[in-house]
């Protein structure tokens, strides 16, 4: 167990539809990431917060955004969802903005099928 | 753009059958090398964070190297509960890349008994 925690676990919804991932870093953590993976892209990094704020962003749609709350817990918003958006989301948490040793911590995931 | 090239893609192995993982990375400036486990259907599990060529880190059968170009991850007399995905990522110091990490494709071993 990371200390990452990730709800849902699963997710099925239709074309259009729009879904929050909710991430609760591990306790102290103030950087979260999340991440995309699907078979054929592998892990893509999507964005990261840290202590609240946006401060690194990767291939993200427009259509996702997200936001990290002051109590620390991050939520990731998909709207217009597509088929090509099923995938496995991770967050991870780390201690610090960035740094040799600053290991990244996964959650267990959300599945989301989109059909 | 920093890229990351895992290989073998599949690695069988027999159980006390010792291999390596190769993992190959080019990246503007290495502020880190990261190496992950994945169950499937789990979230990558950290094993080892290595930074200066040269470096080496131990857990139990698995040792992890470093050189200026590539990594490689030992797995000395594997057992079947290490089979599992095994995953390389990079942290850069270039640009504004803060923490993302840039994952290869993996190397997905299965260990038989």
């Amino acid at each position: 167990d990371s200390g990452v925690t990730q709800t849902p676990k699963h997710l099925i919804t239709a074309t259009g539809q729009r879904v929050t991932l909710r991430c609760s870093p591990r306790s102290g953590d103030l950087s979260v990431y999340w991440y995309q993976q699907s078979l054929d892209q592998g892990l893509q990094f999507l964005i990261q917060y840290y202590n609240g704020e946006e401060r690194a962003k990767g291939n993200i749609l427009e259509r996702f955004s997200a936001q990290q709350f002051p109590d620390l817990h991050s939520e990731l918003n998909l709207s217009s969802l597509e088929l090509g958006d099923s995938a496995l989301y991770f967050c991870a948490s780390s201690a610090l903005l960035a740094g040799a040793y600053n290991e990244q911590f996964f959650g267990p995931g959300t599945r989301l099928t989109v059909l | 753009e920093d890229q990351v090239t895992q290989s073998p893609e599949a690695l069988r192995l027999q159980e006390g059958e010792s291999s390596s993982l190769n993992c190959s990375y080019t990246v503007s400036g290495l502020r880190g090398l990261f190496w992950y486990r994945q169950d499937p259907g789990k979230g990558p599990e950290f094993l080892f964070t290595l930074y200066s060529a040269g470096e080496e880190k131990e857990k139990e059968r698995l040792k992890a190297t470093l050189t200026k170009k590539e990594s490689f991850l030992h797995i000395t007399a594997p057992k079947p509960e290490d089979s599992a995905t095994y995953l390389c990522a990079v942290v850069s110091t270039g640009g504004t890349s803060y923490g993302k990490l840039t994952f290869g494709q993996g190397t997905i071993l299965t260990v038989h008994p």
